[in-house]
């Protein structure tokens, strides 16, 4: 069974322009979750994706954001990047809410 | 809001020690991770456990949520089990969900 897997691995973009990060989750899985782990800050929960719908958001601005497709898989947008948002995002699914959560890789994104 | 806090922060053994890890949250949740990441910044889970105890060969972990901590015990350290630790918390339903980390434990496993 292949594990959650995000796209790309490293992602390098300049302060202003916007970057997209992939998630797909573990076959079955319809929750998906993205964290931001940023040097000095640990990790930080930022959206969580049920059956397509925005369920609940971290305490982001609304440049975060994203959305959940029909087979599940998600996509988070960064929009007007700041240097501050250089960390790495991990992306997490689950078979429901309230069950075990399985990570992927993670996307270390740098902004310059 | 609520909070995470574990300890130690650090902690350094030779192999083949036993360490604990703790990891103390300031209100009730409906349940509780444990992670460990290794040096590549893959978080692997360890154990889903909101109460009880819980093991898997070398390590287990008992929560008693009553009491508001959670125990990860780790016997017969390998240099594999270096990295950092992370014990994380679930809270509320849809539009109050919460996931929260705690503050980690960096452990260091010495050959």
């Amino acid at each position: 069974e292949a594990g959650v897997t995000q796209s790309p691995t490293h992602l390098i973009k300049t302060r202003g322009q916007q970057a997209t990060l992939r998630c797909s989750p573990i076959s079955g899985h319809t929750s998906v979750y993205w964290y931001q782990q940023a040097l000095g800050l640990g990790l930080q929960f930022l959206l969580w994706y049920d059956e397509g719908e925005e369920r609940n958001r971290g305490n982001f601005p609304p440049r975060f954001s994203g959305r959940q497709f029909p087979n599940y898989s998600s996509e988070l947008n960064v929009n007007a990047l700041e240097l501050e948002d250089s960390a790495l995002y991990l992306c997490a699914s689950s078979w429901r809410k309230s069950d075990t959560q399985y990570f992927g890789p993670g996307t270390r994104l740098t902004v310059l | 809001g609520i909070q995470v806090e574990q300890s130690p922060p650090d902690l350094i053994l030779q192999e083949g020690a036993n360490s604990t890890l703790r990891c103390n949250f300031s209100d009730s949740v409906n349940n509780l991770q444990w992670f460990h990441q290794n040096p590549w910044g893959q978080l692997i889970n360890l154990f889903y456990i909101p109460s009880g105890t819980k093991q898997n060969g070398r390590l287990s972990a008992t929560t008693v949520a009553t009491e508001r901590y959670s125990l990860l015990y780790i016997s017969s350290s390998q240099t594999t089990d270096s990295g950092v630790y992370f014990c994380a918390v679930e809270k509320g339903t849809s539009g109050t969900y919460k996931y929260i980390f705690g503050t980690g434990t960096r452990l260091k496993v010495l050959a």
